[in-house]
This record gives C-alpha cells, structure tokens and sequence, in this order.
C-alpha cells in the first residue's frame, strides 16, 4: 500500500478563518512533508519533519504552522491567510529524509481558495 | 543552487512514443525521479533511476540517463490518451542536517492527440 490521503479534497476559506488541512499515511514512513502547488508550476516545499521533529522550513509565512502529532499523521494549520495563499497543497511521505534513496510518496491534494 | 530543466510542451499522436528530456545541474546526483500528474490530482511516482545505470526499463516506459551531458529522458512506448498529464523530473540535493530534498523541473505537459 503506498497511499497518502488528505483531507479535505477541497476547502474555501475567508482571511480570518482557522482551519486545518489533514495528511495521513500507514506505510511505516518517518519523513512527512508539505508542498504548495500554484497552477501551472512545480511543487514547492514547505515543511519537512523527520521522526515527528520539524527538520526543514523553507521561510514560510507563520500564518502556515505544521504539526506532526505522530508518525503517520501530518497536520497545517492555517490562520489570516491571504488570496495568494489559494494553491493545491500537497503532503509526501517517504521512508527517511536522511539519504537520496528514499521516494516520496504525494497524497491528491486539498485544492484551497481563500476569499 | 541545484537547477533541473524540462520543455514545456509535447504532443503526439496516439500509439506513436513520446519523449520528454530532462536536463540537471547537479554533478553529484544519485537519484533521478520522474513523477506524472493528472489534472487536479497529486504526483504519482513512475519511476527513478540510480546515477550508475545508463537505461531502466518498465513496461512502456524507458528511463535514459546520460550522467556525462547531465540528461535523463523518459520514453513512453505505445503512448494512449490516459497518459496526458503532466510530467516532472525531479533531482534529489542535499538541504543540510542530514536531509535531502527533492528539486522538480517545471514539468512537461503531454498531449495525446486520438
């Protein structure tokens, strides 16, 4: 079984809404992490945790704040975002971070607009 | 800092073999991916190459990867409508504290024509 599941596929969100994107994967992988995807261009990434612990954050806006509550789940919290933040954002998991050996695995994407 | 670098657009005819090149920067490579992304959907992992093979082959795809002029290719044998999508080459590099990161070229967008 090589699936990430996200939740929710689709989520509209004011500028002063609190939501949360969920990320889930059961394949014993230890590095989780979230990538923005603007239309037309390559993933970027955010946030890489390795063995629960927040190993990577690519200078993102502290309006986005991951949190890793265990080895399978992945969590983004989101709070005063802005419409530039509208993106698919996308969780991966792969079996380490440590080694360039290890796939990552995507998840289908919660498709966001923020009014 | 790590580049990876791919044409934009590609169509062909369906039943004919598709091609899209990859070109990267960093000499010191191991691993090379292609992933396929569906409109709409997340990146679906095809296939990778390690840096001491010069061709992996899977079914209807081919992987070439010449390490010397730093190209990687993906052939598509037989190419059907359902493989329009979008493709990604994407090069591991090292980010510091004993991790690695993945850098994506910014993805060829394959047309099959019926």
């Amino acid at each position: 079984d090589t699936e990430v599941t996200q939740t929710p596929k689709h989520l509209v969100m004011g500028m002063t809404n609190k939501k949360s994107l969920k990320c889930e994967q059961h394949m014993g992988h230890r590095a989780m992490y979230w990538y923005k995807q603007k239309a037309k261009k390559p993933p970027e990434l955010m946030f890489v945790y390795s063995y629960e612990k927040l190993s990577i954050n690519e200078s993102v806006p502290s309006r986005f704040s991951p949190e890793c509550p265990n080895s399978s789940l992945l969590n983004l919290h989101l709070h005063a975002l802005q419409p530039e933040d509208s993106a698919l954002y996308l969780c991966a998991s792969s079996l380490g971070s440590g080694t360039e050996t290890y796939e990552q695995y995507f998840g289908p994407g919660t498709r966001l607009t923020v009014t | 800092g790590e580049d990876v670098e791919q044409s934009l657009f590609l169509s062909v005819r369906e039943g004919d073999s598709s091609v899209i090149n990859c070109t990267y920067t960093d000499s010191s490579s191991t691993y090379l991916y292609w992933y396929k992304q569906e409109p709409g959907a997340g990146l679906q992992l095809l296939t990778y190459i390690f840096s001491n093979m010069d061709m992996k082959q899977d079914q209807r795809l081919t992987v070439l990867l010449n390490k010397k002029d730093k190209h990687l290719s993906l052939r598509i044998a037989d190419t059907q409508t359902g493989d329009s999508a979008i493709y990604f080459c994407a090069d591991t590099a090292y980010s510091g504290a004993g991790s690695y990161q993945l850098t994506f070229g910014k993805g060829t967008k394959l047309s099959v024509i019926p």
